[in-house]
């Protein structure tokens, strides 16, 4: 089973902020790798597929980049509605896996 | 429109069998590459990848909980049925059903809104 490891875990930052995100893979796994929004009491929603890809109607400040083992999610100029856990996951192997989680807060 | 349902029960007893359906729209499971995926959320907790139904009707499950889950379809109704025996109060969560395919990777494009499962006596 891949092992996502996220960070961090857990990130204070005040808008217009550069954010990044990082997910680690315990193997390699391609570009199959996406990542999700949740806000509090809801869905998770796609933002990024396939290590890079925006997923329809996602604003243009998120981006994803990396392969093999390390990714990246990045929020440019970061705003208050951005308060949210971002989830990584694989779909390089099943079993599927997420990484642990990182909850933005927005001072 | 793509839309997915999950309906169950709130309230189940330790040891006993859940039994959660997820009603889709706006897709079949009879196209080639398209797949429906039940995951769950303890309460504060990370999201955990259940199973797996392919529009083959191949399935694939969590490596912890393959003993005790089994995933349906009724491509007819366009439902998938998860059940789950023997459930623990660690199995109190928030389920959601999701659509993957091929054609986005299999990353889990659509989510359902989900449906809370508390289990306790």
């Amino acid at each position: 089973e891949i092992v996502l490891t996220q960070s961090p875990d857990f990130q204070s930052v005040t808008p217009k902020e550069k954010v990044t995100i990082t997910c680690r893979a315990s193997q390699s796994i391609g570009s199959s790798l996406h990542w999700y929004q949740q806000k509090p009491d809801q869905s998770p929603k796609l933002l990024i597929k396939y290590a890079s890809q925006s997923f329809s109607g996602v604003p243009s400040r998120f981006s994803g980049s990396g392969s093999g083992t390390d990714f990246t999610l990045t929020i440019n100029s970061l705003e208050a509605e951005d308060a949210a856990t971002y989830y990584c996951h694989q779909s390089s192997s099943l079993p599927r896996t997420f990484g642990q989680g990182t909850k933005l807060e927005i001072k | 429109q793509v839309t997915l349902r999950e309906s169950g029960p709130a309230l189940v007893k330790p040891t006993q069998t859940l039994t959660l359906t997820c009603t889709f729209s706006g897709f079949s499971l009879s196209t080639s590459g398209m797949c429906v995926s039940w995951i769950r959320q303890p309460p504060g907790k990370a999201l955990e990848w259940l199973a797996r139904i392919d529009w083959d009707d191949d399935k694939y499950y969590s490596t912890s909980l393959k003993t005790r889950l089994t995933i349906s379809k009724d491509t007819s109704k366009n439902q998938v049925v998860l059940t789950m025996t023997n459930m623990d109060p660690v199995d109190t969560a928030t389920y959601y059903c999701a659509r993957d395919s091929s054609g986005y990777y299999y990353a889990f494009d659509i989510w359902g809104q989900g449906t809370m499962v508390t289990v306790s006596s």
